[in-house]
């Protein structure tokens, strides 16, 4: 199965900070890679489809590039909403069909 | 709108079965696969099951393979999943979400819409 790695782990930051996540895939997936945020006690919200494409509703600040076995998540200029849990989901089908999540990475407040 | 409502949740003891539901309603079920995903407290997200819009192919992550199986009725707009042979790893809210990539259309990434959560705890 397709392994993603997410790094770093955890992160501190401040408002204003920009922050950029990484997600590498074990194989290739081409773009199929989706990124999510997520809040304690809470679903998570899809923030990124298609590796690029930003979720209707999503602010501008995030963005989400790569293809293939490495990914980012880049968010500009962080707001105190933005400090959660994030993570990355392939949907990759072959050459088994297992849409595997990152492991995730807390971003903290410095 | 688009709602998911799980259910079946609770306390169940090693070894054990439980099955839950995941009610979805506004929009045509019978056209999207539908996942089950979970969350053990304090840890991350962990994909458990794909069903297919019809219900004719299932798939399944490593660790429930065997033990798990995910069927739906779309007479009555439900997704289940019906668990066997519980372990304490399994203990977790389980989520179902709607798939992105309706039949025919092009497929693409990303979960959406996603239930509340119905807790599972195992243990004796």
């Amino acid at each position: 199965a397709i392994q993603l790695t997410q790094s770093p782990s955890s992160l501190s930051a401040s408002v204003g900070d920009r922050v950029t996540i990484t997600c590498r895939a074990s194989q290739g997936i081409s773009s199929a890679l989706a990124w999510y945020q997520q809040k304690p006690g809470k679903a998570p919200k899809l923030l990124i489809y298609d590796a690029s494409s930003l979720e209707s509703g999503v602010p501008s600040r995030f963005s989400g590039s790569g293809s293939g076995t490495d990914f980012t998540l880049t968010i500009s200029s962080l707001q105190p909403e933005d400090f959660a849990t994030y993570y990355c989901q392939q949907f990759n089908s072959y050459p088994l069909l297992m849409y595997t999540f990152g492991q995730g990475t807390k971003l903290e407040i410095k | 709108q688009v709602q998911l409502v799980e259910s079946g949740g609770g306390v169940v003891q090693p070894g054990g079965s439980l099955r839950l539901s995941c009610a979805a309603s506004g929009f045509t079920f019978s056209s999207y696969g539908m996942h089950w995903v979970r969350q053990a407290p304090g840890k991350g997200l962990e994909w458990v099951a794909f069903i297919r819009y019809d219900g004719s192919n299932k798939y399944y992550a490593d660790s429930v393979k065997g033990r798990f199986t995910i069927s739906r009725d779309n007479s009555k707009n439900t997704l289940y999943l019906q668990m066997n042979s519980l372990r304490a790893e399994d203990t977790a809210v389980y989520y179902c979400a709607k798939d992105p990539s309706t039949v025919g259309a092009k497929r693409r990434s990303g979960l959406y819409y996603w239930g509340q959560g119905t807790l599972v705890t195992v243990s004796s």
